[in-house]
């Protein structure tokens, strides 16, 4: 079955800096890659997604690459801003037989500080 | 605004206690999920559906069961509580077949097994 590594565990930040979370994931069928946002007592909210059809996607402040030959893919969160703080979880599954069963990275924490 | 809603928010109970717990989402999704988040270990799949009446084991589905009766309800089902299924929660739906793939979360619920 598929695994997913997520690296590092906690980033902390000084506002406006960039923070870059790297997951890896083991399943070469896998095609479809989420990162979700989970604000600390709330749910985990999904943030951005990409397809491998595409090498990376942005949405303002927050991008994420793909490199299906390697099997990693990154989140890039630019001019960090204290809000920005939460732990973030990238995702992986193969979209087959109508059903998308996502298996999750362990999280980064990510505080950014004033 | 779409939503899941899962029944409680905090739970404690005894050990060997059998404990339901809820999930409700009023989105028409087809697929349904309970994962259980610990720290450092992210969210783990117990177990999913993706039908009235099915259900496929996920990575840890031992000391659970579950029960989809109706599309909308989803319930996970602690058939003797132990003190290691002390846990948050999370339920969620998503819907392929229409193209969304991304997960909407319910609020979880944080277990206490005493």
């Amino acid at each position: 079955g598929e695994n997913v590594e997520q690296h590092p565990s906690t980033l902390s930040v000084q506002e406006g800096d960039s923070a870059v979370i790297k997951c890896t994931y083991s399943d070469s069928a896998s095609n479809y890659f989420p990162w979700y946002k989970q604000e600390l007592g709330k749910r985990p909210q999904l943030i951005i997604d990409i397809r491998s059809n595409v090498g990376e996607k942005k949405d303002q402040r927050i991008a994420v690459t793909l490199n299906k030959t390697a099997k990693h893919f990154s989140l890039h969160i630019t001019e960090t801003q204290p809000e920005d703080s939460a732990v973030y979880f990238c995702a992986a599954t193969p979209l087959s037989g109508g059903y998308n069963k996502l298996i999750f990275g362990a999280g980064t924490r990510l505080a950014v500080h004033p | 605004d779409v939503k899941v809603t899962q029944s409680s928010r905090y739970l404690v109970k005894r050990t060997g206690e059998k404990v339901f717990l809820e999930c409700v989402q009023d989105m028409d999704h087809e697929n349904m999920f309970w994962y259980r988040q610990d720290p450092g270990l992210g969210l783990r799949l117990i177990y999913f559906s993706y039908d009235v009446k099915m259900k496929e084991k996920g990575d840890i589905p031992e000391g659970y069961s579950v029960s989809r009766e109706k599309k909308e309800r989803f319930s996970l089902i602690l058939e003797s509580a132990s003190t290691n299924q002390t846990s948050m929660y999370l339920c969620a739906s998503t819907s392929p077949p229409t193209g969304d793939y991304g997960y909407t979360f319910g609020s979880g619920t944080r277990l206490t097994v005493v």
